[in-house]
């Protein structure tokens, strides 16, 4: 079956760790985005990448950092920088050509800090 | 920049009731619409989709009509069923740009 995988579905980080959340899709899809999502606030953009090894800040990058090395994978990170990192991550994609303009989402990362 | 503003929840109906959630958007030119449906726990569907003025979009019992002249892209379902309890997403994507802009969610819960 084709779609996106993230794992894990819950994370828990410590004080002044950074953690790594992953997204993969088998879709073929060009594009990748990573969303947070606080509650009441509706989803905001992270990072997103159009093409292998190339990426871009979304609006609020401060304190995550990615990785765009293969098509079907883009990892992301939430540094010790993050200092509110508390949060439901989605990671999504979309197809270069018609249709392009539909984003698909993946199930979603818990992160929680003890 | 472009932005999307949707009805604050949340929403409690009885089963069978009409569904309306109201979304008004700003943008230049002709974005894309969409609303998204995220069930408890989960990364959200597309439920449905118009990409130029006067489309309609259609699925599962839900309709939206985008609507240049008001900005507008409202949900609206004849008879919800419980199973419709989610959280309802309006998004935009600028022509040529397929980044997405959200509403911040409207809570809708359907009783028996």
């Amino acid at each position: 079956d084709g779609g996106i995988t993230q794992s894990p579905k819950y994370l828990f980080r410590k004080e002044g760790q950074n953690v790594t959340l992953s997204c993969e899709q088998n879709l073929n899809h060009d594009a990748m985005y990573w969303y947070r999502q606080d509650p009441g606030q509706g989803l905001r953009l992270i990072y997103y990448s159009q093409i292998v090894n190339d990426f871009q800040k979304g609006d609020i990058a401060e304190g995550y950092s990615v990785s765009r090395e293969k098509k079907e994978s883009f990892p992301l990170t939430v540094t010790s920088a993050q200092k509110n990192p508390t949060a439901f991550y989605l990671c999504a994609s979309n197809v270069a050509g018609g249709n392009q303009e539909t984003q698909y989402f993946g199930p979603g990362t818990r992160l929680l800090v003890l | 920049g472009d932005s999307v503003t949707q009805m604050e929840g949340p929403v409690t109906l009885s089963e069978e009731a009409f569904l309306t959630i109201n979304c008004t958007y700003t943008a230049t030119g002709y974005p894309s619409l969409f609303w998204y449906v995220q069930y408890p726990g989960e990364g959200l569907q597309l439920l449905l989709k118009a990409t130029k003025a006067d489309d309609k979009g259609s699925n599962k019992g839900f309709e939206a009509t985008y609507r240049k002249e008001t900005t507008s892209f409202h949900l609206e379902k004849g008879s919800v069923q419980v199973s419709d309890s989610a959280v309802y997403f309006c998004a935009l994507s600028p022509l040529n740009d397929y980044k997405l802009s959200f509403g911040a969610g409207t809570t809708v819960t359907v009783r028996a």
